[in-house]
């Protein structure tokens, strides 16, 4: 089993919908969440932390479910704009480092 | 700032040579990633080094992928007698690292597109 595992879609929604991923973990000790996104045959960038008690950032929900293992991202009312990769990202905390693992990530495409 | 530089940005290699990937990461940046990462794939962890510890090799495919960070800055990727199936883009970060937590997210490099024909 993959430590870190994504659907990798394509997601394929219209403009205005929304649109739910989840990712799930295999270490129950992991420490630290994260989603990032990637535009095409660009580098990832960091979209937002994953909190415990779940966090918003405009439209973007982040939540953190540690009891099933999974986080997962929600985008309210997709614009064109949201169309890329989204790879959740989990430092497994052991040993106390910094390591980040990536899943393979989910493609989105918002159509108009 | 200057953001993580990576040279070269494309590498065209024959089978069987070896290549030199090269990272300068943010300064200040403790800790410095190399991933790997295929056509349509997700990003493939190979190794991380955090400060004066030990590097996390953990991620290397085989014998043929070494690592180095020097003075804690620069990094080299270094594939020995290379295959078809060392072809993706090799993306190196750095971040800060505080008290053994990720404190801040990961900078990704343009990365280094190897072709090994």
């Amino acid at each position: 089993r993959k430590e870190v595992e994504q659907d990798p879609g394509p997601f394929n929604v219209p403009e205005g919908a929304t649109v739910a991923f989840n990712c799930t973990y295999s270490n129950s000790a992991s420490q630290s969440f994260f989603w990032y996104r990637q535009d095409c045959r660009k580098e990832p960038k960091l979209l937002m932390s994953v909190y415990s008690s779940g966090n918003e950032d405009g439209r973007f929900t982040a939540q953190l479910n540690r009891a099933s293992q999974y986080i997962s991202l929600l985008i309210r009312d997709s614009k064109l704009s949201d169309s890329a990769t989204y790879l959740c990202a989990v430092n497994p905390g052991s040993g106390n480092t910094g390591k980040l693992i990536f899943g393979q990530g989910t493609t989105l495409q918002v159509k108009p | 700032g200057a953001g993580v530089s990576q040279s070269p940005s494309n590498k065209v290699t024959e089978k069987g040579k070896d290549v030199e990937l090269r990272c300068d990461p943010i300064s200040g940046h403790t800790a410095l990633y190399w991933y790997r990462q295929s056509l349509g794939q997700g990003l493939e962890f190979l190794i991380y080094f955090q400060g004066n510890s030990a590097p996390d090799k953990s991620g290397l495919p085989s014998d043929r992928f070494s690592a180095e960070r020097t003075g804690g800055s620069v990094s080299t990727l270094t594939i020995q007698r290379t295959q078809q199936e060392d072809s993706a883009v090799y993306l190196c970060a750095s971040s800060l690292v505080k008290g053994g937590a990720l404190n801040s997210p990961l900078h990704f490099g343009n990365g280094t597109r190897l072709t090994v024909t």
